[in-house]
């Protein structure tokens, strides 16, 4: 059983084209997070939404817009593509954000989706 | 302004020998300190966790060390295996209202057998 899944896992299109990529996760989780892996390898926050609210808003260009219709999804849509959103995205969920110091404040990731804007 | 840097891009080692894993942090209000391993075409693993208030975690083969003073962390694993061959990041997180996770650009560990 696949913890936190995402779909599409390529995605190649046009600049100016709307996508989205899709997240899931069957493990219960009260938060979600949307990274970005760039070509230099860094792994960046974008988005964080704890029980369908946002709480992590990166600066990040408002062409990106996280939707959670519930706790168990958060997808991405990106509006108006560019060359720069090239990258790896992935989506990772995790505990109550509130868990302090105990072995459930890691992350379980997606395996990502690779984004390519031609 | 990159506030965690792992500085060793690649690291080879012998199948058996330890691996050491380094990463520098430059925020002293980050309370959590986790360390992941990711495979090619995969997302992070989580692999193990250090609070800043420990010096010291241990699991199985994995150590994690944590120097606060010098902002510091490495990870130690004895004895290395093949199948640790992988990229390891570093993670630091802050706590500012909500928990919010800061990535290194991550080390590529071989392991040759």
């Amino acid at each position: 059983d696949t913890a936190v899944s995402q779909t599409p896992k390529y995605l190649v299109t046009q600049m100016g084209n709307d996508k989205s990529i899709k997240c899931e996760q069957n493990l219960g989780h009260d938060t979600m997070y949307w990274y970005k892996q760039d070509s230099k390898k860094f792994l960046k926050i974008m988005f964080s939404y704890n029980n369908k609210e946002l709480i992590i808003n990166e600066t990040v260009p408002n062409r990106f817009s996280p939707k959670s219709p519930d706790k168990a999804h958060l997808n991405l849509h990106i509006n108006s593509l560019e060359l720069g959103d090239s990258a790896v995205y992935f989506c990772a969920s995790s505990h109550d954000r509130d868990i302090a110091l105990s072995r459930y404040n890691e992350q379980f990731f997606g395996p990502g989706t690779r984004l390519t804007v031609l | 302004d990159q506030q965690v840097k792992q500085n060793s891009p690649s690291l080879s080692v012998q199948e058996g020998r330890i691996s050491i894993l380094n990463c520098d942090y430059t925020n002293s209000m980050f309370d959590y300190f986790l360390w992941y391993k990711k495979y090619p075409a995969e997302g992070p693993t989580f692999l193990i966790s250090i609070s800043s208030i420990k010096d010291k975690n241990e699991d199985g083969r994995f150590t994690v060390f944590l120097n606060k003073s010098a902002k510091h962390l490495s990870l130690h694993i004895v004895p290395s295996q093949p199948g640790d061959s992988a990229v390891y990041f570093c993670a630091a997180r802050i706590t500012s209202g909500t928990y919010k996770y800061i990535f290194g650009t991550g080390t590529r560990l071989k392991v040759l057998a």
